[in-house]
């Protein structure tokens, strides 16, 4: 049985540079979902997908920030003209669309921009 | 926004009591979730709760979604030092949407 995975699981870029991150969620989750989490905070909602489709987006996400889920399964997050406020942990969950919806979380790519 | 206010910030407790922590919300949430963090890890879940009132348990911990839907508590009886990592309350306003996180609670357990 395997969870949400992510990678990579570090990232260290100098501003200006892009970076981006892959999710695979847990088998048969047709929902996913992107959150950012800075020290000392909780999670905060970046946006979901069902299946291929990029449901809602938070304003957090910049023009700077993309993510796509091309063929409903794995999704990734792409960063362009890393800033350093960009530093956090980028967090990925998964859940099944059903009447409950639990997310489950993967294990993060903590990001760092010199 | 929406915003969850958790409390208390941290708690430092001798092993073996028990811990309280709660979650309250200037709107109500129709799903209320609890998580721990460990450093460097991601959320994992430990109670989901899905009706107003509902009180659930998960081995040593129990947890109660309000009944005015804007509160929820998380009880730990009898801690143990591997219950050390930061809690997170999580309200859910639609059914598989997004969560709205509280800003944590720190536990540290003394032996």
């Amino acid at each position: 049985d395997t969870g949400v995975s992510q990678d990579p699981r570090h990232k260290i870029t100098k501003r200006g540079q892009n970076v981006t991150f892959r999710c695979d969620p847990i088998s048969e989750h047709n929902r996913l979902y992107w959150y950012r989490q800075t020290l000392g905070q909780g999670p905060e909602f970046l946006t979901y997908f069902q299946n291929e489709a990029q449901l809602e987006k938070s304003r957090l996400l910049s023009d700077r920030f993309s993510a796509e889920r091309p063929k409903g399964s794995f999704s990734t997050l792409e960063i362009q003209r890393t800033e350093q406020g960009d530093s956090a942990m980028y967090l990925c969950a998964s859940s099944v669309w059903d009447r409950v919806g639990t997310q489950y979380f993967g294990p993060g790519t903590r990001l760092l921009v010199l | 926004g929406q915003q969850l206010n958790q409390s208390p910030q941290s708690m430092f407790i001798q092993e073996g009591e028990d811990v309280s922590m709660n979650c309250t919300s200037s709107s109500i949430f129709n799903t209320w979730l609890w998580y721990k963090q460990d450093p460097g890890e991601g959320p994992v879940l430990l109670i989901a709760l899905y009706k107003a009132g509902e009180l659930t348990s998960n081995g040593r911990l129990t947890a109660q979604f309000g009944i005015t839907r804007k509160d929820s508590f998380l009880n730990i009886s009898a801690s143990i030092p591997s219950d050390v990592g930061i809690y997170f309350c999580a309200g859910q306003l639609h059914q598989g949407g997004k969560l709205i996180f509280g800003q944590g609670t720190e536990l540290s357990v003394k032996p």
